[in-house]
This record gives structure tokens, sequence and C-alpha cells, in this order.
């Protein structure tokens, strides 16, 4: 099974400034077959990037995605309120879906 | 608009057996693969499995194998994901979402998601 780790576990920041997040596998993950997903509270998570760099429906062009092999990065350019959550990565592979533990951005 | 309504909150007894239910309107059922992700209190996602609506092919996530079945319904564009000897540590909070698979492996669409709760 491969396995994410994403880095910070917590990142606190202010509106108006950059968050950059990492997600690393324990093997190299196909690009395609990777995704971030953000989740707010009492909500369910939505996707946010899918084939590690395409943005999906709905999401602002303020999210940006890239990486590939076991290196994969989201950047939030200029953080806007309602972009404090928590984000999961997520991998393909193996038939096996699998996610990060997450990395919760919070108001400084 | 494409949607997937999940059935209401279950209370289940150790070693019983639970039945979500997810029924998807707004798009083609069997176009897609639906999958299926739990969420513990306070923790993070993990995926149990999903179920391709064409054919009722299913991929479980090895931790679960064995106690998990996953099925659709075509006539009502419903899934089925039925967990049996339930533990404590099955409490959690069970989405379903429609499932991208082939090029991009992803999903797109969630639903609010079924509280499972496990308690003697």
């Amino acid at each position: 099974e491969i396995v994410l780790t994403q880095s910070p576990g917590t990142l606190s920041l202010s509106p108006g400034e950059r968050a950059t997040l990492s997600c690393r596998a324990s093997q190299s993950v196909s690009s395609n077959y990777f995704a971030w997903y953000q989740q707010k509270p009492g909500q369910a998570p939505r996707p946010v990037i899918y084939g590690a760099s395409s943005r999906a429906t709905g999401i602002p062009d303020r999210f940006s995605g890239s990486g590939s092999g076991t290196e994969f990065t989201l950047t939030i350019s200029r953080l806007e309120p309602e972009d404090f959550a928590v984000y999961y990565c997520q991998q393909y592979g193996s038939s096996q879906f699998t996610f990060g533990p997450g990395t919760k951005v919070d108001i400084k | 608009q494409v949607q997937l309504v999940q059935s209401g909150a279950e209370v289940k007894k150790p070693g019983a057996s639970v039945k979500v239910s997810c029924k998807a309107s707004g798009y083609t059922f069997i176009s897609y693969e639906i999958s299926w992700v739990r969420q513990a209190p306070g923790q993070g996602l993990e995926w149990m499995g999903w179920i391709s609506a064409y054919s009722g092919k299913t991929n479980y996530a090895q931790k679960l194998q064995g106690r998990v079945t996953m099925t659709t319904d075509t006539s009502t564009s419903t899934a089925y994901m039925e967990l049996r000897s339930l533990r404590s540590d099955d409490t959690a909070l069970y989405y379903c979402a429609r499932t991208h698979t082939g090029h991009y492996n992803y999903m797109d669409v969630w639903g609010k998601g079924t509280t499972v709760t496990v308690s003697s």
C-alpha cells in the first residue's frame, strides 16, 4: 500500500498570505491518479485538484497543484477567509486509493 | 444537479451489521464508480472500496476484505455498503462519492455522510 505523508500538520497563516502544502508518497505515483481535497467542519470533502495539477469544477485560480513521482504540492496564492480548512492528498495505485493524514490551514 | 443522497444515521451493537444507501441523481449512474470513504470522529479520511455501477465489479480496501460488501441497484440508481461484525472502532461518518477511474482517478461528488455509531 502506498502511504502518503503530509506536511506541515498545521499551517497558521493570515488572509492574503501564500500557503504551500506538501504531500510525499512512499513510492512513485502516477500524476493522473493524484488529487487534493478540501474539507471544512461539518461538510463533506470536495475536490480541489485532480491529475496533480488540474483544478476541479468551481475552484478559483488561486489554487494550483504541482509535482510528480513522490512529491506533490498544493499552493494557495493568496488565502481568502473561505480557504481555511483541512486539505487531504489522495492517490490511486495498485487498485487502492489512499489519503494522506491532512494539513489544517488555520487563521493566524 | 448531480447529487448523492445518503440514508439516515444508524446505531448498532457490536457484532451487528449495518447497510447504508446512497441514491444518485442528475447523471447517468452506470457511467461512474461509487466509492465509500469513512471518517472516524476527529480523524482523517479512510477509503473503504469502490464498485462499478456498470458491471458491479468491486475493489475493497485490504483492511476491510471479508467484512464489507458493496452493491448497486441500477433500477433505482442506488449504491449500498454493508459492513458486518461491527466493532466500536467502526464508529464513523460514512460517505459515498462518485468516482472517476481510468485516465484520472478521483472522487468528484460526495454525499453528506451517514453517521454509524457502534455501542453496546
